[in-house]
């Protein structure tokens, strides 16, 4: 168990739709990270947080959208999804924001259909 | 240009034995680390082991080291005494000090243990 929470663990919706998924980070951790694993595009890094601020971004489409809450946890906001949108998503944290480990969280599986 | 390569897309290994998993990496900055994560079929990422650019000795954690030849940029994962739980997919990832925070991944190893 690396201490990252992530909610739900599956979700499953229709294109158009959009869902939000949460991520509380290790207790102590500043920084929040966002990946997405998808069968063609592998892990890419979404966008990152330290502290409540947006410190990084990534590929992240602009359909979607983070943010960082003043008690640390984090969401992923995706809207009007495509196909192409489900994936796994992982939310991960570090203490830091120099070359720190990454613990991840189980993830969340996104179905679209 | 791919930063991290990973080319074996699948290894077999016995049970009780060593395996080496390769990684290639590719950064014109001098400051960076490079880790090890492994994927088990569950589906979640487990950090396994770092290894920072300016460590003059090569990483370990328990059953596991890296064999980081700087010059060659290669950081190899080895396993030893290799056990069935060791199944999974294995992913090297790099992440360079004067560049987002992101970590770079490669394309994975899946490690196969066979009795």
């Amino acid at each position: 168990d690396s201490g990252v929470t992530q909610t739900p663990k599956h979700l499953i919706t229709a294109t158009g739709q959009r869902v939000t998924l949460r991520c509380s980070p290790r207790s102590g951790d500043l920084s929040v990270y966002w990946y997405q694993q998808s069968l063609d595009q592998g892990l890419q890094f979404l966008i990152q947080y330290y502290n409540g601020e947006e410190r990084a971004k990534g590929n992240i489409l602009e359909r979607f959208s983070a943010q960082q809450f003043p008690d640390l946890h984090s969401e992923l906001n995706l809207s009007s999804l495509e196909l192409g949108d489900s994936a796994l998503y992982f939310c991960a944290s570090s203490v830091g924001e120099g070359i720190y480990e990454q613990y991840f969280g189980p993830g969340t599986r996104l179905t679209v259909t | 240009a791919q930063k991290i390569t990973q080319t074996q897309p699948g290894m077999f290994v016995q049970e009780k034995e060593a395996v080496t998993l390769d990684c290639t990496y590719d950064t014109s900055d001098p400051s960076y680390g490079l880790f090890w994560y492994k994927q088990p079929s569950s589906g979640e990422m487990i950090f396994l082991i770092y290894q920072g650019s300016y460590d003059q000795q090569n990483a370990t954690e328990g059953r596991y080291s890296l064999n980081f030849q700087k010059a060659r940029k290669s950081a190899n994962l080895v396993i030893s005494a290799s056990q069935l739980g060791d199944s999974a997919m294995y992913f090297c990832a790099m992440r360079e000090y004067g560049t987002a925070s992101k970590l770079t991944f490669g394309t994975g190893t899946r490690l196969q243990v066979t009795l």
